[in-house]
């Protein structure tokens, strides 16, 4: 069955320490995005990636970093950096970053998502 | 600014029908979506809107008004398994494909 991977599903890590989150598509998706999701705020978007080798900072990007080196897998680090790691991290993909037709393409297929908690 | 707005809890009783409003003000407009989360687990695809009027799916419906920045999802006969969060999320213009979501709507039915 097609769909999103993200690994690992809980993590925690110490102050100071790099993470790297997981996260792997076989849906032949184009578009590939990192969310984070904190208690009563809606899902930010930290970074996107609209084809393999480019991405694109969203609008929580400070202390985390990305790569797309294969269409499949978009991988988020979640770097010291960042003061307040603790959150569930939600990737997703769709089939093209490209506007949609009415008919509602490019909807987002999200993974089951990874909670940090930094202890 | 991007601002999208809903009610943070509701409660209803089962087989009743709710109404969830989001109103929004974004730079761009491309589509509406409407999304179910249950605690803990990844986001569900519900609904898509880009012009004005109603969209229905079963038991749920889902309607835009552009020129208000308004959308609501109705679910109808509603059951237990409905409790979840609804996220209203708008796509941005552009060919970019982002979504920019509300806070959510933690809906709890009740028997």
């Amino acid at each position: 069955d097609g769909g999103i991977t993200q690994s690992p599903k809980y993590l925690f890590r110490k102050e100071g320490q790099n993470v790297t989150l997981s996260c792997e598509q076989n849906l032949n998706h184009d578009a590939m995005y990192w969310y984070r999701q904190d208690p009563g705020q809606g899902l930010r978007l930290i970074y996107y990636s609209q084809i393999v080798n480019d991405f694109q900072k969203g609008d929580i990007a400070e202390g985390y970093s990305v790569s797309r080196e294969k269409k499949e897998s978009f991988p988020l680090t979640v770097t010291s950096a960042q003061k307040n790691p603790t959150a569930f991290y939600l990737c997703a993909s769709s089939t093209s970053a490209r506007t949609g037709t009415v008919s509602g393409a490019n909807v987002l297929t999200f993974g089951a998502g990874s909670r940090l908690t930094v202890l | 600014g991007q601002n999208i707005d809903q009610p943070t809890e509701m409660t209803a009783t089962e087989g009743a029908i709710v109404q969830i409003n989001c109103t929004y003000q974004t730079s761009g407009f491309n589509g509406l979506f409407w999304y179910q989360q249950h605690a803990g687990e990844a986001p569900t695809f519900l609904s898509y809107n880009v012009l004005d009027g109603l969209e229905e799916k079963g038991r749920f419906s889902s309607f835009l008004s552009r020129s208000k920045g308004y959308s609501y999802l109705l679910l109808k006969e509603l059951q237990m398994k409905d409790s979840a969060s609804y996220l209203c999320a708008v796509r941005d213009a552009g060919n970019t494909g982002k979504l920019i979501f509300g806070q959510g709507t933690t809906l709890q039915v009740k028997p």
